[in-house]
């Protein structure tokens, strides 16, 4: 089945730098790529996501590329605010009638 | 999108009982699932709620421990059998709206097991 890795587990930055992370995924049939951020207590909400036919998509700061060849996708969020501290999960799914499954997430936080 | 909410938000039980947790949606879906989360951990599918029928269920989770009921297009509730410590945990309805690929998540259910 579809196993999503994915890297850093932490990351720490700056207010203002960009932050990345990276993920891989196993099944080549997989073709849909969303991307979740989880503040502390809260749900998982969707911040952005991606379709195979599409190498990169940008939504102010944040932007989902991917490498359908290699299999990886990250998000970049740039110009980062305290307020963008949550874990961030990775994810992916074949159809619109399969299971997503989940990265480990990443837990990133914006230091003021 | 659509509105999800989940009954109860929260809840302490005690080893040995059942919990039933429900999720309603303000629209109809084309697909329910129940997650779990243990603390700092990611999601992790507990089973595909069928409408009419069986859910479908992922490797280490069974029936007779998470019974799963779908009556109709807006509604399923996940039991939560025979609790254990190990039970405790933040149990999340999710849904898919139409044919879209987009996945949302319910406010969640944070059971405390002691």
């Amino acid at each position: 089945g579809e196993n999503v890795e994915q890297h850093p587990s932490t990351l720490s930055v700056q207010e203002g730098d960009s932050a990345v992370i990276k993920c891989t995924y196993s099944d080549s049939a997989s073709n849909y790529f969303p991307w979740y951020k989880q503040e502390l207590g809260k749900r998982p909400q969707l911040i952005i996501d991606i379709r195979s036919n599409v190498g990169e998509k940008k939504d102010q700061r944040i932007a989902v590329t991917l490498n359908k060849t290699a299999k990886h996708f990250s998000l970049h969020i740039t110009e980062t605010q305290p307020e963008d501290s949550a874990v961030y999960f990775c994810a992916a799914r074949k159809t619109s009638y399969d299971k997503v499954i989940f990265g480990p997430g990443t837990s990133l936080s914006v230091i003021p | 999108s659509a509105v999800i909410s989940q009954k109860p938000s929260r809840d302490i039980c005690q080893r040995g009982t059942s919990l039933t947790i429900q999720c309603q949606v303000d629209s109809q879906v084309t697909m329910m699932f129940w997650y779990r989360q243990q603390p700092g951990q990611s999601l992790t599918l507990i089973a595909t709620a069928n409408q009419g029928s069986e859910a479908t269920y992922e490797s280490g989770f069974v029936i007779d421990k998470f019974p799963i009921s779908r009556p109709n297009l807006t509604f399923s509730t996940l039991t939560v059998s025979n609790m254990s410590p190990e039970d405790s945990s933040i149990y999340l309805c999710s849904v898919v709206v139409g044919l879209s690929y987009e996945q949302y998540f319910g406010p969640g259910t944070r059971l405390t097991v002691t």
